[in-house]
C-alpha cells in the first residue's frame, strides 16, 4: 500500500518549458488536491478534484492546469513556466468530497526549480 | 487571505520534556487538523478535532481546542528526537467547508 506517490521528485526547468507533475494514489480515494508550498507562504491549493470527472480552482491557479485522469491518477501541468513557480509540490487525497472532513494524505513532494 | 497562525514559531527542547504548540484562528470552524512534516517529506495527518470537541488524544499528542478563543494546542508529552519536526494547524472554516486554511507551523527541534 504505497498511498500516494508523487514523480519526478525532482526536476529543473528552463523558463517557458513545460511539464507534467503526476499523482497516483492507491487509497480509492475521491477527492484529490495540488498543492504549492513556498517559505513564509503556507501551502497554497492549486487545484482540487472533488471526485472522478470534476475539477475546481484553488487559491492560485493561474499558470497551472489539471487533469483527473481516473479515481486514481491527478496530474498538474505547467505549460510555460515561470520563475515563480519555483516551489515544493504536494499532491494529496481525501476519502471525502473536499469538504475537509477528514483527512488529508499527502505524497513527498516534487521540488521544482524554474531557472 | 485568513491564516491560522502557529505559535510559537520554533521550540527547541531537550528529549523527554513536553512540547506545547498553539494555533490561533480567525472565523468560526467545522474542525481543526494538526499535521506533522518531517524534514523533505510530505505532511502526515495527526489529529482531527471537530468543532463541537473539546479534546482528543492520539499516543503522546493531546489535542485542545476552545471555540471561545478560537485557538488549540497541540501538547506532545516525553519528546523524542523523532519527533523533530514542522507542525501545522488547518482549519475547516463553517462558513466555506470547501476551504482548508493553512497556518505556516511550528518548527520542533528535539535535542537528545
Amino acid at each position: 500500500n504505497a498511498g500516494v506517490t508523487q514523480t519526478p521528485k525532482f526536476q529543473v526547468l528552463k523558463t517557458g518549458q513545460s511539464m507534467t507533475l503526476q499523482c497516483a494514489q492507491d487509497m480509492n480515494h475521491n477527492s484529490m488536491y495540488w498543492y504549492r508550498q513556498d517559505p513564509g507562504m503556507g501551502l497554497r491549493l492549486i487545484y482540487y478534484s472533488a471526485s472522478e470527472g470534476t475539477t475546481d480552482k484553488g487559491e492560485v491557479p493561474n499558470g497551472y492546469n489539471v487533469s483527473r485522469l481516473n479515481k486514481r491518477e491527478f496530474s498538474l501541468r505547467l505549460e510555460s513556466a515561470a520563475p515563480s513557480q519555483t516551489s515544493v509540490y504536494f499532491c494529496a487525497s481525501s476519502v471525502g468530497d473536499a469538504a475537509y472532513n477528514s483527512p488529508l494524505h499527502f505524497g513527498n513532494g516534487t521540488r521544482l526549480t524554474v531557472t | 487571505s485568513q491564516q491560522g497562525e502557529e505559535d510559537p514559531q520554533a521550540l527547541s527542547i531537550q528529549e523527554g520534556e513536553n512540547a506545547t504548540m498553539n494555533c490561533s484562528y480567525k472565523t468560526s470552524i467545522n474542525n481543526l487538523q494538526w499535521y506533522r512534516q518531517n524534514s523533505g517529506r510530505g505532511l502526515v495527518h495527526l489529529i482531527l478535532i471537530r468543532s463541537n470537541e473539546r479534546e482528543k488524544h492520539s499516543g503522546r499528542l493531546r489535542v485542545t481546542l476552545d471555540t471561545s478563543k478560537k485557538s488549540s494546542s497541540l501538547l506532545i508529552t516525553a519528546s523524542r528526537a523523532a519527533d523533530t519536526a514542522s507542525y501545522f494547524c488547518a482549519t475547516n472554516n463553517a462558513g466555506n467547508n470547501r476551504k482548508l486554511i493553512w497556518g505556516l507551523g511550528t518548527s520542533l527541534a528535539v535535542n537528545p
